[in-house]
């Protein structure tokens, strides 16, 4: 079946770490290029990091830059998010994406198209 | 980055009526726009990508359109399970993927 499956969520304090784990089965996970993407309690949705198709190259949102880190184990099938020094505003429900494309008339167009069931983050004291 | 607004931010509609919900881009993005619905403790799906192309398994009571900076989501002829929050995406400037605030569609 092909599904992501993330973990590591919790309570933790402010200025502490957490790292999450998006298991993912059913394709090839190597091969393609995978986000992290969160929403806030009641709020919209915002993509905070991505590591490249190559594997070679990572992104991150300004609101995340210096603080967490993608990465991924090919051999294990999962892409991991380390976050440190959280803030209360990284509360949120933490989902890991696939980035699929599709090509139209010869231009190519990404879009996520498998998602997890997300990982809540609560910070607080 | 690209900012997306949505309009309206809620609406409520009856089975059966025809709904449109909006998205601007704060600069052109050609084509590079995709639209996802989520229900309530779902993660989000995505309805149409390339601004108009249907993903597979998904209703042809949904459709997009647009281009540019003005785009367009459909639902041709409302059905009950198609309540939930509505978002767009800009997949121009990847990988900094920005969404709308989301559109919430409620069922009258």
């Amino acid at each position: 079946e092909v599904q992501l499956l993330e973990s590591g969520g919790g309570l933790v304090q402010p200025g502490g770490s957490l790292r999450l784990s998006c298991a993912a089965s059913g394709f090839t996970f190597g091969s393609y290029a995978m986000s992290w993407v969160r929403q806030a309690p009641g709020r919209g949705l915002e993509w905070i990091s991505s590591f490249s198709e190559s594997g070679s190259i990572t992104y991150y949102a300004d609101s995340v830059k210096g603080r967490f880190t993608i990465s991924r184990d090919v051999s294990k099938n999962t892409l991991f998010l380390q976050m440190n020094s959280l803030r209360a505003d990284d509360t949120a429900l933490y989902y890991c994406a696939k980035e699929g494309d599709m090509y139209t008339n010869y231009v190519r167009y990404w879009y996520f198209d498998l998602w997890g069931r997300g990982t809540l983050v609560t910070v607080s004291s | 980055d690209i900012q997306m607004t949505q309009s309206p931010s809620s609406l409520s509609a009856s089975v059966g009526d025809r709904v449109t919900i909006t998205c601007r881009a704060s600069q052109t993005i050609g084509s590079f726009l995709n639209w996802y619905q989520q229900k309530p403790g779902k993660a989000p799906k995505v309805l149409i990508y390339a601004a108009s192309s249907l993903q597979s398994g998904v209703p042809s009571r949904f459709s997009g359109s647009g281009s540019g900076t003005d785009f367009t989501l459909t639902i041709s002829s409302l059905h009950p399970e198609d309540f939930g929050t509505y978002y767009c995406q800009q997949s121009y400037s990847i990988p900094r993927y920005t969404f709308g605030q989301g559109t919430k569609l409620d069922i009258k």
